[in-house]
Formats: C-alpha cells, sequence, structure tokens
C-alpha cells in the first residue's frame, strides 16, 4: 500500500513565525504535490516536484517555498506565516508514468490555525 | 483559468436511495478525469481514472460515465449505504496538473 504521511494533523502557530510542513511517501514516487483546501474552493495546488531538487509553481505559490532534498520528502515552507494561511495542507505523491494518467495518493492533510 | 463545476454542492439520501452527481470540465485539451472520494478525517482516495470518450467504469456500486465532447462526467452511487458518506471530488487533469471542483458531499442516512 502506498503511503504518504504528513508531519502534523493540527498546527497552530503565530503570525510571523516560519513553519514548516513536512510530507513522506514510501512509494519511490518522482511526483510530489502540495494543495491547500478552503471551504468553498476545490483543492488549489500551491507547489509541485518532478524530482529531486525540482519544483514548480502551481496556481498560489505567493508566501509559500518548498523543497525536495530526497526523493520521498517534499517539505512545504511558509516564510513568515499569515493569518490567510490558515488552511487544511494536502500533499500528494504519484510516480511518473510518461503520457498514461495516474491518480494520485494523498496524505491525510494538516489542518494549520495560524493566530 | 480553467473551472471544474460539481453538482450539487451537497445531498441528503436515506439509505437504500441511489443517487447521481455531476462534473462538468472544459472539454479542450482533454487529458484524463479524476473521482476521488475523501471521508472525513482519512485522506483522499482515488475512485477512477477515466481518458476515453464514452469510458464507463464501475467499482461495485459506484460507477462513473465520461463525455469529453461535451465536457461532462457522472458519478452513480447504487443503493447508497452510510459509509458512503464522503465528499466526491472530481478533477481534470492539464499538463500533469490536476484542477479539482469544490466537491459534492453526500451524506446517507441510516
Amino acid at each position: 500500500d502506498v503511503k504518504v504521511t504528513q508531519s502534523s494533523r493540527y498546527l497552530v502557530k503565530r503570525t510571523g513565525e516560519k513553519v514548516f510542513l513536512e510530507c513522506v511517501q514510501d512509494m519511490d514516487h518522482e511526483n510530489m504535490f502540495w494543495y491547500r483546501q478552503d471551504p468553498g474552493l476545490g483543492l488549489r495546488l500551491i507547489y509541485f516536484s518532478y524530482d529531486v531538487k525540482m519544483k514548480e509553481k502551481g496556481d498560489i505559490p505567493e508566501g509559500y517555498s518548498v523543497s525536495r532534498e530526497k526523493k520521498e520528502r517534499f517539505s512545504l515552507i511558509l516564510e513568515s506565516a499569515s493569518t490567510n494561511q490558515t488552511s487544511m495542507y494536502l500533499c500528494a505523491s504519484r510516480p511518473r508514468t510518461g503520457w498514461l494518467p495516474y491518480e494520485q495518493y494523498f496524505g491525510p492533510g494538516t489542518r494549520l490555525t495560524v493566530t | 483559468i480553467l473551472n471544474v463545476e460539481q453538482s450539487p454542492q451537497s445531498l441528503h439520501v436515506q439509505e437504500g436511495d441511489s443517487t447521481n452527481f455531476t462534473c462538468s470540465f472544459p472539454s479542450s485539451n482533454f487529458y484524463a478525469l479524476h473521482w476521488y472520494r475523501w471521508e472525513t478525517a482519512k485522506s483522499p482516495e482515488a475512485l477512477f481514472v477515466m481518458t476515453l470518450n464514452g469510458d464507463e467504469k464501475k467499482k461495485g456500486r459506484i460507477s462513473a460515465t465520461l463525455n469529453t465532447k461535451e465536457g461532462y462526467s457522472y458519478l452513480y452511487i447504487k443503493g447508497s449505504q452510510p459509509e458512503d458518506s464522503a465528499t466526491y471530488l472530481c478533477t481534470t487533469e492539464i499538463e500533469d496538473k490536476l484542477i479539482f471542483g469544490t466537491g459534492t458531499r453526500l451524506q446517507v442516512f441510516p
């Protein structure tokens, strides 16, 4: 079974703090993704990565950065947390399959509250 | 901006009822359509990944159809059970990225 784990289920941080959200997958997947989910909105892509040390901006990268030093780990960094970054954050991974589409495997999510 | 629309937003049904949801998506540059089920306090899990116009997939009591020319997909649940209660997400795939709809939240009452 593919397993995607996230470092915390719930997190409370103060405005201005630097926040690290960690994601680890155990199936040697090349592609990894960070999303946020807010009420009334679909999952929105923040950043994704095709391979180690590679990163691409998604639809809402402002205020975030990412790090992928190892294939299994993809970290989302909030450089200076703000209250509008209070959200549910989901990590996902999937293998690189060329032309064949493949499902994404999701972690359980981290609910971040910034006060 | 590409929009994926899902309807209804929420649905309450009795156990044993059959139900269906709609997902509409831009038909140009279509690559694939995914359906995910997201139960409370769990990870979203893939139900189907569909690519071909006219495709129909089935998993137990759940099935889905795809029309890529007109840009819609239907998800059907036959004889709903309380364990089917979840949010059902539809997403279209463009250049390796998924664009999600807001989901249909289904509650099945015993």
